[in-house]
């Protein structure tokens, strides 16, 4: 089993449509949480951390349930620039690194006109 | 501020050829980590260094060594390529305290024949 997994997609939405991803982690001992987006044939860059409350940054909204250990991402009114796979990242603590970051394999949003 | 620099951006090399992927940063940050990007497989951890003087193996190691130059440089050595070491080679850097997300070099595309 793998300790990230998404659904890979892709979704296909329409402009202005509502979107939301979800991710399941299998360490119950993760201690943060991560969104990061990767343009095709690009670096990953963070688009947001994930905290227990619950987190908003404009049209994208972050939520973590622990007791269920998923994470999920909702994109309100899609833009076309949303277009890009969208990787669940989940930090691990290891003693000689301090922490490690585990990468889902990433769910591929396709924002059509 | 330049972030991640990597290079080379392209390499295409025969097997049995070895080679050297450079990596520097100038965010003062103590971590850095080597990455492997391929399909359906997310990106996996290859090596890594916490600060500088020392580093340790990730999950996928064989066929590759590292070395902290200094705080700057991380470097990758590939030193008989091989046809399953094609892939995306992304170089990222951390700040040791107090912050978990990564910060990610533009890649380099790597092709073994």
């Amino acid at each position: 089993r793998k300790e990230v997994e998404q659904d890979p997609g892709p979704f296909n939405v329409p402009e202005g449509a509502t979107v939301a991803f979800n991710c399941t982690y299998s360490n119950s001992a993760s201690q943060s949480f991560f969104w990061y987006r990767q343009d095709c044939r690009k670096e990953p860059k963070l688009l947001m951390s994930v905290y227990s409350s619950g987190n908003e940054d404009g049209r994208f909204t972050a939520q973590l349930n622990r007791a269920s250990q998923y994470i999920s991402l909702l994109i309100r009114d899609s833009k076309l620039s949303d277009s890009a796979t969208y990787l669940c990242v989940v930090n691990d603590l290891n003693n000689n690194a301090g922490n490690m970051l585990t990468f889902g394999g990433g769910t591929r949003l396709m924002v059509k006109p | 501020n330049a972030g991640v620099t990597q290079t080379p951006k392209f390499q295409v090399l025969k097997t049995g050829q070895s080679m050297t992927l450079q990596c520097a940063q100038d965010m003062n940050h103590n971590s850095m980590y080597w990455y492997r990007q391929d399909p359906g497989m997310g990106l996996r951890l290859i090596y890594y260094s916490a600060s500088e003087g020392t580093t340790d193996k990730g999950e996928v190691p064989n066929g590759y060594n590292v070395s902290r130059l200094n705080k700057r440089e991380f470097s990758l050595r590939l030193e008989s390529a091989a046809p399953s070491q094609t892939s995306v080679y992304f170089c990222a850097s951390r700040r040791q305290q107090g912050a978990y997300e990564q910060y990610f070099g533009p890649g380099t595309r790597l092709t073994v024949t």
